[in-house]
């Protein structure tokens, strides 16, 4: 059981746009900063987001992030095939003396 | 560019202790603005913060691993690693290394390291 919840799984068709919800409490999302990580099977994560919505180098502005309260949504506009993936929300947890807590993880389907 | 390289063994026998150690290259660990991280995957599920070090030595870990998880670091040279004693069969994932950015800014990662516990 993750401390954020995501959904499982989301699916649209290609040049549809998608949003991936993370939803988490007072003491993690509400007052810290919201990573968000890509993973293809058999390798690494790769950073999208961080900072709630910032993109680091080389990552396409089809990929945005928000925050409200204690949710964060990935959005994914342009939905191309080679976005098929599993996508985690992260952020710090402020209970037990702070630590890092992960989203379930959610994979993207793309028709 | 930075790189995170693993090495340890990856297969460990039930009760015995895991080591993995990750080993930097192109930039130094001993930044102010970066902690060090461990995280791994168990197979078919999702990530689970294991811990962090930032090169003074101060540590952040996962509660739930806390009481069998060390985290050091050798600045002097360029590494970080992991122990976790008492293995079982749940411990058995593949495991990352990585730069964290503070703010849970997870912006590079090692290659990954398949450790089995088994007998």
């Amino acid at each position: 059981q993750s401390v954020l919840t995501q959904p499982p799984s989301v699916s649209a068709a290609p040049g549809q746009k998608v949003t991936i919800s993370c939803s988490g409490s007072s003491s993690n999302i509400a007052n810290n900063f919201v990573s968000w990580y890509q993973q293809f099977p058999g390798t690494a994560p790769k950073l999208l987001i961080y900072d709630n919505n910032k993109r680091p180098s080389g990552i396409p502005d089809r990929f945005s992030g928000s925050k409200s309260g204690t949710s964060a949504t990935l959005g994914i506009t342009g939905l191309q095939t080679g976005d098929e993936a599993d996508y985690y929300c992260a952020t710090w947890d402020r209970l037990s003396g702070g630590f890092v807590v992960f989203g379930g993880g959610t994979k993207l389907t793309v028709l | 560019q930075l790189q995170l390289q693993q090495s340890g063994p990856g297969l460990v026998k039930p009760s015995e202790t895991l080591s993995l150690t990750c080993t930097v290259s192109g930039g130094s660990i001993s930044s102010d603005s970066h902690y060090w991280a461990w995280i791994r995957q168990p197979p078919g599920k999702g990530l689970e913060y294991i811990g962090s070090i930032h090169y003074s030595g101060s540590t952040y870990y996962n509660p739930s691993l806390k009481s069998r998880v060390t985290i050091s670091v050798d600045a002097s040279k360029n590494q970080f690693s992991l122990k976790v004693t008492s293995v079982t069969a749940a411990d058995t994932a593949v495991y990352y290394c990585g730069r964290d950015g503070i703010t849970t800014k997870f912006d590079y990662w090692g290659q990954g390291t398949l450790v089995t516990v088994s007998s």
